[in-house]
């Protein structure tokens, strides 16, 4: 079973500052990584597929980077509207699925 | 526009098994090559994937619940379901159906489901 594994847990970031979010994978998960955003009440938004195309409707704001193991989701100028936890998962071993344990991304 | 919806009960007993059943709606279970699942998360916690089913019937399933968990698809009235048996207080926490593609993800809003006597 892949293990993803995110850092940091929790990040506080000022606004129209950048927040990097990494996830790790313990083993090759190639390209096949997505981020998702959830906010507080809600399901998870897809953000980010194929490690570093982003979605419908996702501002160029968001970027993904990473391959095999390592994976950085990227947020530049970040507004209150981003608060937030961030999931990365891996689909490697599609239709097995697994979750990253999230980062709190605070704005201050 | 493709839509999910979950439905059940929102409080378990200990010990007891939990049905829920998600209705699709906006396009059809039946011949595509898109996989159903469930996914859940404990208050204040992370996602957990629980399972994944195929319209054709082939299932797939998170090995630490594979024991406990049954999913099931129904294409007549489009429909797929969880079952998940002898529940703790573990167990509870927010149940989504989601259909979750490479390339894209559409998920119901959830229901709350509580385990208590």
């Amino acid at each position: 079973e892949i293990v993803m594994t995110q850092s940091p847990a929790t990040l506080s970031v000022s606004p129209g500052e950048g927040a990097t979010l990494s996830c790790r994978a313990s083993q090759s998960v190639s390209g096949n990584l997505v981020w998702y955003q959830q906010k507080p009440g809600q399901a998870p938004r897809l953000l980010i597929y194929g490690a570093s195309t982003r979605a419908t409707d996702i501002p160029a704001r968001f970027s993904g980077s990473g391959s095999g193991t390592e994976f950085t989701l990227t947020i530049t100028s970040l507004k209150s509207e981003d608060c937030a936890v961030y999931y990365c998962q891996q689909y490697n071993t599609w239709p097995l699925l697994t979750f990253g344990g999230g980062t709190k991304l605070e704005i201050k | 526009q493709l839509q999910l919806q979950e439905s059940g009960p929102g409080l378990v007993r200990p010990s007891e098994t939990l049905s829920l059943t998600c209705t699709v709606s906006g396009a059809s279970i039946s011949g595509t090559s898109y996989y159903w699942g469930w996914i859940r998360q404990p208050p204040g916690k992370g996602l957990e994937w629980i399972a994944n089913i195929f319209y054709s019937g082939t299932t797939y399933y998170n090995p630490s619940l594979k024991s406990r968990v049954t999913i099931s698809v129904d294409t007549s009235k489009n429909q797929f379901s969880l079952k998940v048996t002898s529940m703790t207080a573990a167990d509870t926490g927010v149940y989504y159906c989601a259909r979750l593609n490479w390339n894209d993800a559409y998920w119901g809003q959830g229901t709350l489901v509580t385990v208590s006597s």
